[in-house]
């Protein structure tokens, strides 16, 4: 059974730009959450979907954005980059929703360095 | 507001001495998962605590779940070089937050 496949793994942005970044998670699983891993701020939950709804949202401005689609394939987007938002961004899939208690299985993750 | 904080933030060990973390919490858990995150690596999924005093066993690891639900730890006998990582607490329902990792533990091992 795959895992959770994150794509692209590494990728370099200027500050303005806007970034999309996506996720497919192991197969039947229906739950993708959204994590920041910086050294400073450590992991940090940026948002949950289930069945294309968005359930939970973490404390990131309105310039970070995702959806879900209906085969359970997520995307995160993030617009008008700041130097601060290079991260780690991990994506975890889980086969029921996240915050109701599900083991969540992360991806290998997408490092973004924005310049 | 609310704080899942794990201590240590660092720990250096020689090999073969044991290892503990600890995750304390301002308000009663639900449950607690732990993972463990290799250098260079994604978080990996090793135990959820679900009942109050549960102690739950995977080898040398072993998690225990506080009687009032608002800690827990994780206690490592005799390191091996393998055991090098970052071990993180997890809260997926707390209080009027979701999805919470604590601070992290990072764990070296000195051969």
């Amino acid at each position: 059974k795959a895992g959770v496949t994150q794509t692209p793994r590494y990728l370099i942005k200027t500050r303005g730009q806007q970034v999309t970044l996506s996720c497919s998670p192991i197969s039947g699983h229906r739950s993708v959450s959204w994590y920041q891993q910086t050294p400073g701020q450590g992991l940090q939950f940026l948002f949950e979907y289930f069945s294309e709804t968005q359930r939970n949202k973490g404390n990131f401005p309105g310039r970070f954005s995702g959806r879900q689609f209906s085969n359970s394939r997520s995307e995160m987007n993030v617009s008008t980059l700041e130097l601060g938002d290079s991260a780690l961004y991990l994506c975890a899939s889980s086969l029921g929703q996240t915050s109701s208690g599900n083991t969540i299985y992360f991806g290998e993750g997408s490092w973004l360095t924005v310049v | 507001g609310q704080q899942v904080m794990q201590i240590p933030q660092y720990q250096h060990v020689q090999e073969g001495e044991d290892f503990t973390t600890y995750c304390n919490s301002s308000t009663t858990l639900s449950n607690i998962q732990w993972y463990k995150q290799r250098p260079g690596g994604h978080p990996v999924f090793l135990i959820q605590l679900v009942k109050s005093g549960e102690v739950k066993k995977q080898k040398r690891l072993t998690f225990q779940f506080g009687e009032a639900k608002k800690n827990s730890s994780l206690h490592i006998t005799a390191t091996q070089t393998t055991d090098v990582g970052t071990y993180f607490c997890f809260i997926s329902n707390f209080g009027n937050e979701k999805l919470t990792f604590g601070t992290g533990t990072r764990l070296t091992i000195i051969p």
